[in-house]
């Protein structure tokens, strides 16, 4: 059975930086691309970075361009999310999830709640 | 980025009825191999989202086949035959052909 375990939430001052983990298990994790999606509450899905494998390639939604940082350690079957210069809109539950067939999200974990706040 | 715009926000419907849901892309979502990469999820209160169809129109394993979905180009429609009472939450597409993916605002599937 696929498990990813989102890890590293909690509650973080604006400015600050937070780093979120996930780790997999079930699947043969360096032949997935990895992806970060949030869901701020109350509110849709958003993507918010994806790396390939090997991490040849990663991408970023333009609100966190130059924040976020998305990083993989296949030798620990982990994807990463360093978040700098938080802000208040940041604040959200953050999935990991695994692209198996192209285009696609094939599984989510649970998710990892991030609140920005004073 | 490319905007998905999901129809109905909000549908009531009756145990046994059919739904449907539309989303629309601002551009057209056919990907340089002929694929078309649109999904639908569905997400439960205080659940992650669970995928539904992948590449249009494939439904995954243990997805009822009440379920259907369709579309080409920039349309596409997620139908529901016979509604049932677990096929409340929330219903969102997805486009996965231009990065950054987007997804549609979410309908929310509520019984009558």
């Amino acid at each position: 059975e696929v498990e990813l375990v989102e890890s590293g939430g909690g509650l973080v001052q604006p400015g600050g930086s937070l780093r979120l983990s996930c780790a997999a298990s079930g699947l043969t994790f360096r032949n997935y691309h990895m992806h970060w999606v949030r869901q701020a509450p109350g509110k849709g899905l958003e993507s918010v970075a994806a790396i390939s494998t090997y991490g040849t390639n990663t991408y970023y939604a333009n609100s966190v361009k130059d924040r976020f940082s998305i990083s993989r350690d296949d030798s620990r079957n982990t994807v990463y999310l360093q978040m700098g210069s938080l802000r208040n809109e940041d604040m959200a539950v953050y999935y990991c999830a695994a692209e198996g067939l192209a285009g696609s999200l094939d599984y989510w974990g649970q998710g990892t709640l991030v609140t920005v706040s004073s | 980025d490319i905007v998905v715009t999901q129809s109905p926000l909000s549908l009531p419907v009756t145990v046994g009825q059919p739904a449907s849901i539309s989303c629309r892309s601002s551009q057209r979502l056919i990907f340089s191999d002929g694929k078309t990469y649109f999904n639908w999820f569905h997400q439960r209160p205080g659940q992650s989202p669970r995928r539904l169809i992948y590449e249009v129109s494939n439904r995954d394993s243990g997805v009822p086949d009440r379920f259907s979905a369709s579309g080409s180009d920039t349309d596409f429609t997620l139908k529901i035959s016979r509604v049932e009472a677990e096929d409340v939450g929330v219903y969102y597409c997805m486009q996965g052909t231009h990065w950054p993916w987007t997804f549609g605002q979410g309908t929310k599937v509520e019984i009558k």
